[in-house]
């Protein structure tokens, strides 16, 4: 079936470290994959996607390449900020669901903790 | 900027009640959603509507219902509230086939 497997959290980093949050995925077909960025008290938000394999998505300083060889989506950025202390979940949707498809199937969640 | 409002942030109920979770999007948006989150477990998709009055179950549709009956609005319902539904609940819409959902805020609710 299709699922998504994130690292487990919390992560908790000094301001300027490097972030990286692992996602790895199992989907027929070719999905395309999403990560998503939940603030405290507010909704999911689309933070990146990348529709094909070698695509790079990119948004607020993040960036996540679409890797089919390793099944693989992992979320970097080079220098956070407190301010980016959120949930972050890796998705993918669901090529395999017809008509209606492109329902979208999620990780767990990262909790990321930024320390100034 | 599309906006998803859901009727309240933080919800308690009792064992046995009946809830409704209203959700309103002002996008004109086909495709609406319902969601829970949990801890460990991410969003689990309940049901989701692509048309007015046109309903789909998602993944753990057992114990809820939905209504569409209007475009713009769409409730879950829990018949009779257990303490297990006791989550939060994100309803999300998208338009047509594209590839991006709009959440609200989110329904904390708890079932005592």
């Amino acid at each position: 079936g299709n699922s998504v497997t994130q690292m487990e959290g919390p992560v908790t980093l000094s301001e300027e470290a490097f972030l990286t949050i692992n996602c790895t995925y199992t989907a027929t077909g070719y999905p395309s994959l999403f990560w998503y960025v939940q603030y405290p008290g507010e909704g999911l938000q689309l933070l990146l996607k990348a529709t094909k394999a070698d695509d790079k998505g990119s948004n607020k300083g993040f960036e996540a390449t679409y890797r089919k060889e390793t099944t693989s989506f992992h979320l970097e950025k080079g220098s956070v900020q407190v301010s980016d202390s959120a949930v972050y979940f890796c998705a993918l949707n669901r090529p395999d669901r017809g008509e209606y498809g492109n329902k979208l199937v999620f990780g767990a969640g990262t909790i990321l903790r930024v320390k100034s | 900027d599309v906006k998803v409002t859901q009727s309240s942030r933080y919800l308690v109920k009792r064992t046995g009640e009946k809830v409704f979770l209203e959700c309103v999007q002002d996008m004109d948006h086909e495709n609406m959603f319902w969601y829970r989150q949990d801890p460990g477990l991410g969003l689990r998709l309940i049901y989701f509507s692509y048309d007015v009055k046109m309903k789909e179950k998602g993944d753990i549709p057992e114990g809820y219902s939905v209504s569409r009956e209007k475009k713009e609005r769409f409730s879950l319902i829990l018949e009779s509230a257990s303490t297990n539904q006791t989550s939060m609940y994100l309803c999300a819409s998208r338009f047509g086939q594209s590839y991006e959902q709009y959440f609200g805020p989110g329904t904390r609710l708890t079932v005592t």
